[in-house]
C-alpha cells in the first residue's frame, strides 16, 4: 500500500480481555517495528521484524505482549489479559530494510483503552 | 546504552516568532543518526530530517534548519517566522549503526503557535 495502514484505529476493551492490533506496512518493507506511546511520552520500542522473524523483542514488557509476522508482510500484536497500565496508542512502523540510517515510515496508531 | 533528551516540554510563541527546540544524545557509537519527526494532533509521525554522525554540515530546508554538534551532543531545531501550523509534538530520536538497534525517541516538546 501507499503508507503504513494500522487497525483498528480505537478499541476499547475491559481488563482482561484480550486484544489484537494489525498492521499493514508499505508493501516492499521488509523490516517493521512496533512502538507503544503513552499519553505525554515518546514513544517506546517494543519489537522489531526483519522479514517474518522477531529480530529484537527486548522492548515488550511482559510474556503478555506477543507479536507475529507469519509472511513477512502483515504483522498482529497480541496482548493477552489486557490491563489498564496498557492503554496506549501503539504505533507501527515500516522501512525498507533494518537499519540504523533507514527512516521509518509510521501509521496513524490503534489507540487501545483497556477499562 | 543509547538516551534522547528534550529538556523542553512545552513551548508557547506567537507566530512570526522563532523557536528553537533542543535535543541532547547519548550514545558510544562512533556511527549513529539523529532524526527529528513532527506529530500534529492527528496523531501521525511525520518525518523531518535525518543527519548522521560524520555529517556535521548544519541544514535549511525553508523555514526550518536543524544545527549538530557533536562536541555537545546535540541536535537543535530551528523553525524561523513560526505559523500556527506548525503547532504540534516534536521528537528528536537517535539510532546506531549496529544491527538490532532500534530508533530511541525523546520525550517530545509540544510548540504552540498562536495568532
Amino acid at each position: 500500500g501507499a503508507g503504513v495502514s494500522q487497525t483498528p484505529s480505537n478499541k476499547v476493551t475491559e481488563k482482561g480481555k484480550y486484544v489484537e492490533l494489525r498492521c499493514d506496512p508499505i508493501s516492499g518493507h521488509t523490516a517493521l517495528y512496533w512502538y507503544r506511546q503513552s499519553l505525554g511520552q515518546g514513544p517506546e520500542f517494543l519489537i522489531y521484524f526483519q522479514g517474518t522473524g522477531a529480530a529484537d523483542d527486548s522492548g515488550l514488557p511482559n510474556d503478555r505482549f506477543f507479536a507475529v509476522r507469519p509472511e513477512g508482510s502483515v504483522s498482529t500484536l497480541k496482548i493477552q489479559r489486557t490491563e489498564r497500565g496498557d492503554s496506549a496508542v501503539y504505533l507501527c512502523a515500516s522501512s525498507l530494510t533494518h537499519s540504523g540510517a533507514n527512516v521509518l515510515t509510521f501509521g496513524a496508531g490503534s489507540r487501545l483503552t483497556v477499562l | 546504552a543509547q538516551k534522547v533528551t528534550q529538556a523542553q516540554t512545552e513551548i508557547s510563541v506567537v507566530e512570526k516568532e522563532d523557536v528553537t527546540l533542543d535535543c541532547v544524545y547519548e550514545t558510544r557509537d562512533t556511527t549513529y543518526y539523529l532524526f527529528w519527526y513532527k506529530q500534529p494532533p492527528s496523531g501521525e509521525l511525520v518525518f523531518l530530517i535525518r543527519r548522521n554522525s560524520f555529517d556535521e554540515q548544519n541544514e535549511i530546508s525553508g523555514r526550518y534548519s536543524w544545527n549538530f554538534q557533536k562536541s555537545t551532543s546535540s541536535f537543535n531545531f530551528t523553525i524561523t517566522a513560526s505559523q500556527v501550523v506548525d503547532s504540534a509534538v516534536y521528537f528528536c530520536a537517535l539510532s546506531g549503526n549496529q544491527a538490532g538497534t532500534a530508533l530511541i525517541f525523546g520525550k517530545g516538546t509540544t510548540l504552540s503557535v498562536s495568532s
